[in-house]
């Protein structure tokens, strides 16, 4: 079974920063492209960033670009986010998500339970 | 920026038909993913490449799309089908969701 677990999520104080971990397991890992999303409290999903599976391109969203950077380690089958100059609207739940293929430019079809994101002093 | 537009909201009776649009530019010339959350769990693929169903998903849920305008179709709606549904298309290196639409059966 295709599962992705995150961790690294918490209360945080803006401007600081932490790093967000996706453990998978369950698929060939470096093969695929894999996407954070996060969801603020009562809205919609929103994309954070993407890496590809084959060629390691990133892709960021525009409220996040120059803060974040998406790397993956396929020795450990692990995603991470690492996030910095938090703002009060990076509050949110972030998930992790698996591509259906190698190129971002799918869909996503495997999903972790996500972990919580609070930005406030 | 690119931007996919869906309706707040729609509302259907047990066992007919529903219809969520998404809406954006030449929208037809890409690939739409929709996805399905209930409260407070994860969203969950049940269309992908416009009108491709994943393993597991029922075969009342059903997918188009072309011009400006895909469209998810439940057929026989059931009450484990209200949800929201959330579009979703990639657009020139980034990742775009529509605004979502919750889907109500009463």
């Amino acid at each position: 079974e295709m599962q992705l677990l995150e961790s690294g999520g918490g209360l945080l104080q803006p401007g600081g920063s932490l790093r967000l971990s996706c453990a998978a397991s369950g698929f060939t890992f470096n093969i695929y492209a894999l996407s954070w999303v996060r969801q603020a409290p009562g809205k919609g999903l929103e994309w954070v960033s993407s890496v590809s599976g084959s060629d390691g391109n990133t892709y960021y969203a525009d409220s996040v670009k120059g803060r974040c950077t998406i790397s993956r380690d396929n020795s450990k089958n692990t995603l991470y986010l690492q996030m910095n100059s938090l703002r009060a609207g990076d509050t949110a739940v972030y998930y992790c998500a698996k591509g259906e293929s190698g190129s971002p430019d799918y869909g996503l079809d495997v999903w972790g339970q996500g972990t919580t994101v609070t930005v406030s002093s | 920026s690119y931007e996919l537009t869906q309706p707040p909201s729609v509302s259907v009776s047990p066992g007919q038909t529903a219809s969520i649009t998404c809406s954006g530019n030449k929208l037809g010339d890409k690939y739409v993913y929709w996805y399905q959350q209930k409260p407070g769990q994860s969203p969950v693929l049940v269309m992908y490449q416009d009108n491709k169903r994943p393993s597991g998903i029922p075969e009342r849920f059903s997918g188009s799309n072309s011009g400006n305008t895909a469209t998810l179709t439940i057929s026989g709606t059931q009450t484990m089908d209200e949800a929201d549904y959330y579009c979703q298309a990639w657009d020139r290196g980034t990742v775009v969701f529509g605004e979502g639409t919750k889907l109500t059966v009463l």
